[in-house]
């Protein structure tokens, strides 16, 4: 079974800027959540969607945003992008939503000038 | 409030030894654990996981053990080997999609 896949894996854009990730889950998993990493701040959750639906929402400014589609897939938007959201943004996902295991996908490495 | 931490920021054993690694956690609301392994470049790759019903549960090489009384997670790792170097991440969640990540050991095996 394929796993998590992430595009694009690198990205790069200049302040004021907006970007999309998209995230295909494991085949037959409905939730994905959305982390980001940073040397700083390690990994913090940003989402997690669930049949199309946010489930819960990390602690990140609104310019963060996301959705799922009805096939699982998910992309999640930045808006006016800023220099500190240079950052790996990781997409996980699980067969069903709340306390189940993640699986990671290979990240998309945004790095904002 | 939340939080998930390691005690060691660093590990540096001998091929072949076996390591272990720490984390504590601070929500006694958390009743599942999970140990991932991030490799340079990589995503994190799930490694085992544990509920807390549970105190011990073994994989192959790797055995996570919960201690709830004292809210501490621990992982070995048998016969570590080179390619077991990487960022180990312990992470906690409370029947939500949301893990809660610690900041990461980093173990270093030497030959």
């Amino acid at each position: 079974k394929a796993g998590v896949t992430q595009t694009p894996r690198y990205l790069i854009k200049t302040r004021g800027q907006q970007v999309t990730l998209s995230c295909s889950p494991i085949s037959g998993h409905r939730s994905v959540s959305w982390y980001q990493q940073t040397p700083g701040q390690g990994l913090q959750f940003l989402f997690e969607y669930f049949s199309e639906t946010q489930r819960n929402k990390g602690n990140f400014p609104g310019r963060f945003s996301g959705r799922q589609f009805s096939n699982s897939r998910s992309e999640m938007n930045v808006s006016t992008l800023e220099l500190g959201d240079s950052a790996l943004y990781l997409c996980a996902s699980s067969q069903n939503a709340g306390g189940e295991t993640q699986y990671f996908g290979p990240g998309t490495r945004l790095l904002v000038l | 409030g939340e939080s998930v931490g390691l005690h060691l920021p660093t590990l540096s054993v001998q091929e072949g030894d076996n390591s272990i690694i720490n984390c504590a956690y601070s929500n006694s609301a958390s009743d599942y654990f999970i140990w991932y392994k991030q490799e340079s470049g990589k995503g994190p790759q799930f490694i085992i996981d544990i509920r807390s019903n549970m105190d011990k549960r073994q994989g192959q090489r790797v055995t996570v053990l919960l201690n709830k009384t004292v809210k501490h997670l621990s992982l070995q790792i048998a016969a570590t080997q080179p390619g077991d170097s990487a960022v180990y991440f312990c992470a906690e969640s409370s029947n939500t999609g949301k893990l809660i990540f610690g900041q990461g050991t980093t173990l270093q095996v030497k030959p």
